[in-house]
């Protein structure tokens, strides 16, 4: 059963729109949600993240939103380039966890010029 | 820079083959994790290390044995290799507790 869920599997966006990346989650101990991106061929890396303490994370075109009620989060990418076309992968980490991250299955963007 | 090297790049191997896969980590980091990825699936946590010599098990460690050597070194065996490892390995490292990671650029298994 996934811990860590993310919607929709894939997306098409043309350049300049706004994609929207959806993942939510069911333990309730979870407070830190990185996000990764992941370009073919290559390992994940760190894009932007939040801690469970804060309703919103920015950084440049990138936007976190996050719902600690709902046990939601959502990826905003404004302005979207085809730079942006990559694997996004949502991830959650527990105090209680060590530093053991549970990911999602990921949500391959597509940005057509 | 931080850096995380996996090896091989790419492995093909037959059914109950044994298969080593080696990651090094440069940036003096205690944890180091395996994960595969399978489309579908994301990425699963194999095992994990606090540091050398220390070995705890992850979400999905069945058919796999992995080694701290050292703090830089981490190795993951497949003593019998099957099809179901068919697999995209990555190994990430990270430096304290509620730190983030770095991944390595994988390694592509092929069991046959």
């Amino acid at each position: 059963q996934q811990q860590v869920r993310q919607s929709p599997q894939s997306l098409t966006v043309w350049e300049g729109e706004t994609a929207i990346l959806n993942c939510s989650y069911e333990d309730s101990t979870f407070n830190y949600f990185p996000w990764y991106q992941q370009f073919p061929g290559e390992g994940p890396a760190l894009l932007i993240s939040i801690s469970s303490v804060s309703d919103k994370k920015e950084d440049g075109r990138f936007t976190i939103f996050f719902n600690k009620r709902e046990k939601k989060l959502s990826l905003h990418i404004t302005d979207s380039q085809p730079g942006d076309s990559a694997t996004y992968f949502c991830a959650a980490r527990a105090n209680s966890a060590g530093n053991k991250l549970t990911f999602g299955i990921g949500t391959r963007v597509l940005v057509r010029p | 820079e931080a850096a995380v090297t996996q090896s091989p790049r790419n492995k093909v191997t037959v059914t109950g083959g044994n298969v080593t896969l080696s990651c090094r980590q440069t940036n003096s980091h205690n944890y180091m994790y395996w994960y595969r990825q399978d489309t579908g699936h994301g990425l699963r946590l194999i095992h994990y290390s606090y540091g050398a010599g220390n070995l705890q098990i992850g979400d999905v460690p069945d058919g796999y044995k992995a080694t701290r050597t050292t703090q830089e070194d981490f190795f993951l065996l497949l003593e019998l290799a099957s099809p179901s490892q068919t697999s995209l390995y990555f190994c990430a490292s990270s430096g304290t507790i509620n730190s983030d990671y770095t991944f390595g650029s994988g390694t592509r298994l092929l069991v046959i």
